[in-house]
């Protein structure tokens, strides 16, 4: 049974430049959620998909949008990147929107320079 | 607002005990999560609090106390792999997804 899968593990980018990070939720799973964890601090929640549809969203810019695909499958893009976009991008899965148990994949490091 | 306050490092020896406090401020409740998070790697799922009360699973243990806004990891036997960043996290509503997360507590477990 594979778990959580994310894509690429390491990216580098240049400031201005466009990215995109792929996530395949654990098998079974229908709910993807991403977050950004900046070195030494705790994961911030960036948005959640069920069901294609963007239905939780955290305090990050427009610059930040994703897509659900009909496997479940999810994508992160984040446009007009910023130095301070660097962080480990994680992607967590579970069944529904209100199952208390999450699995995160794991992550991918984006550096920006 | 969400404020989630833990200790950043602690420091324990290989077979004692530990104790990792959480202390939170949301604007509602609706659980508290523990996760255990190597260094480079993912969080991994620990435990689960929504009623007052210590729910314990092997070495681990979980407390929450609702109206100080408290919760603590227990670990117990303490050994050289438990040196990890201990994360508490709490949803505010229904959805496990939109968490707020503390900044982790690192523990550095000695010989």
């Amino acid at each position: 049974d594979a778990g959580v899968t994310q894509s690429p593990t390491h990216l580098i980018k240049t400031r201005g430049q466009q990215v995109t990070l792929r996530c395949s939720p654990k098998s079974g799973h229908d709910t993807v959620s991403w977050y950004q964890q900046a070195l030494g601090q705790g994961p911030q929640f960036i948005f959640q998909y069920y069901e294609e549809e963007e239905r939780q969203r955290g305090n990050f810019p427009d610059r930040f949008s994703g897509h659900q695909f009909p496997n479940y499958s999810s994508e992160l893009n984040v446009n007009a990147l910023l130095l301070g976009d660097s962080a480990l991008y994680l992607c967590a899965s579970a069944t529904g929107t209100s199952s208390y148990e999450q699995y995160f994949g794991p992550g991918t490091r984006l550096t920006v320079t | 607002g969400q404020n989630i306050d833990q200790p950043t490092e602690m420091t324990a020896t290989e077979g004692a005990i530990v104790q990792i406090n959480c202390t939170y401020q949301t604007s509602g409740f609706n659980g508290l999560f523990w996760y255990q998070q190597h260094a480079g790697e993912a969080p991994t799922f620990l435990s689960y609090n929504v009623l007052d009360g210590l729910e314990e699973k092997g070495r681990f243990s979980s407390f929450l106390s609702r109206s100080k806004g408290y919760s603590y990891l227990l670990l117990k036997e303490l050994q050289m792999k438990d040196s990890a960043s201990y994360l508490c996290a709490v949803r505010a509503n229904t959805n496990a997804g939109k968490s707020t997360f503390g900044d982790g507590t690192t523990l550095t477990v000695k010989p």
